[in-house]
């Protein structure tokens, strides 16, 4: 089975960055994905990590260091509308052309002013 | 384009009684996926589907059923509902990660409220 630990809250300041870490341990390990979601919401996509590496988006930067199997999301210039629940996500192989989409308890985040 | 339509959008059932929540994708997705959301839980795999005619169990399979009709549509069914399946359900799709670097992105449908008392 797949394991990943996020931790469960994180509070910042509006402008500020935050940084939200996410483990994991799992087999046929293929990437690592960011979604967000907003109370009541849908999640929406908003970054995958393949390789190593940093891969910025916007506000929003995501890392993967899969010798170590961890990766964080980085979001800088905090806005209140990024108060939201973040999750991370393993994409993983399960053989005969099958992906897994696994994903973690998720990062509730509050901004405050 | 619609993207992913769940129904019905929420659901109050009795205990022991059985319903089917529709899931339709228009993105030409080979990939589906039926997720639960209960508080501090996260989203748990209940079952997912690599192509038409398969499908796979996930990590909470015990208590549903699913079926691939076609490459659009993915449904998830109980059988004899129980006040533990309370829970938000998620219905999502992805194309197959591509070497490229395309296909990483599953897209969710707005998801069904599942009350059963």
């Amino acid at each position: 089975g797949q394991s990943l630990e996020q931790p469960s809250e994180v509070t910042a300041v509006e402008g500020a960055i935050v940084q939200i870490n996410c483990t994991y341990q799992t087999s046929g390990f293929y990437g690592l994905s960011w979604y967000q979601q907003h109370d009541g919401g849908a999640p929406t996509f908003l970054s995958y990590n393949g390789l190593d590496g940093l891969e910025e988006t916007g506000r929003f930067s995501s890392f993967l260091s899969r010798s170590d199997s961890y990766g964080y999301l980085l979001l800088q210039e905090l806005q209140m509308k990024d108060s939201a629940s973040y999750f991370c996500a393993v994409r993983v192989y399960s053989g005969a052309g099958s992906y897994q989409l696994t994903f973690g308890k998720g990062t509730k985040l509050s901004v405050i002013p | 384009n619609a993207g992913v339509t769940q129904t019905p959008k929420f659901q109050v059932l009795k205990t022991g009684q059985s319903m089917t929540l529709q899931c339709a994708q228009d993105m030409n997705h080979n990939s589906m996926y039926w997720y639960r959301q209960d508080p501090g839980m996260g989203l748990r795999l209940i079952y997912y589907s690599a192509s038409e005619g398969t499908t796979d169990k996930g990590e909470v399979p015990n208590g549903y059923n699913v079926s691939r009709l076609n490459k659009r549509e993915f449904s998830l069914r109980l059988e004899s509902a129980a006040p533990s399946q309370t829970s938000v359900y998620f219905c999502a799709s992805s194309e197959h990660p591509r070497q490229t670097g395309g296909g990483t992105e599953a897209f969710f449908g707005q998801g069904t409220r599942l009350t059963v008392v």
